[in-house]
């Protein structure tokens, strides 16, 4: 079966920075995505990664080894607006996307 | 510029009763469109998609359906909701850009009693 795991929870501390990563295992690759998610919004969307390596957009970035089916999620210089959900997703072969259930992270003062 | 819409953002229905969300995007023309439910604690869960009017493609076997009336039109309908269905249900559009990025409607807060 097709699977995406990333952890369920993370607390971080306002400017400090916080990786949160996602392990995918999906019948074929093309591509994988971060979405946030506020409480109680639709997802938007934060980064896009296909080739290894780290892609950077202001304080995030986004790492992919498809070697080892990884990836992860970098925020810096964190800010309370930054506490939401993360989303991991995966297109698959048939280009379908596949969802992780999302990482709540919590960002104390 | 794109933009995406859904609505009601909020109903509270009960068991039984029948369903209708609606979803409509501007901006664009022939767009990819697509109904997610989203439970609490888990992922997405594709429900329908549409690459044009008329064609739907149904992922979940369940007393749900889609419609795509007009090009820019995608509706979510169930003739007798279920308590199962209660959820966050969101409305896409793939984006065309090379990534094909999901862009969502503000999402209906469904609760089935």
């Amino acid at each position: 079966g097709q699977n995406i795991d990333q952890p369920t929870e993370m607390t971080a501390t306002e400017g400090a920075i916080v990786q949160i990563n996602c392990t995918y295992q999906t019948s074929g690759f093309n591509g994988l995505f971060w979405y946030q998610q506020h409480a109680g919004e639709a997802p938007t969307f934060l980064s896009y990664n296909v080739l290894d390596g780290l892609e950077e957009k202001g304080r995030f970035s986004s790492f992919l080894s498809r070697s080892k089916g990884y990836s992860y999620l970098l925020l810096k210089e964190l800010q309370m607006k930054d506490s939401a959900s993360y989303l991991c997703a995966v297109k698959d072969s048939n280009y379908q996307l596949i969802w992780g259930a999302g990482t709540k992270l919590i960002i104390k003062p | 510029s794109q933009t995406i819409h859904q609505w009601p953002a909020t109903l509270v229905q009960p068991v039984g009763s029948p369903l209708s969300l609606e979803c409509t995007v501007e901006g664009t023309s022939n767009p990819n469109l697509y109904w997610y439910r989203q439970a609490a604690g888990r992922g997405l869960q594709l429900l329908f998609y549409s690459v044009g009017i008329g064609q739907i493609s149904s992922e979940v076997p369940q007393n749900l359906s889609a419609s795509r009336p007009q090009d820019r039109q995608f509706i979510l309908s169930s003739k007798k909701l279920l308590l199962s269905d209660s959820g966050f249900y969101l409305c896409a559009w793939a984006g065309t850009s090379d990534s094909g990025e999901l862009f969502f409607g503000e999402g209906s807060r469904l609760t089935v009693l």
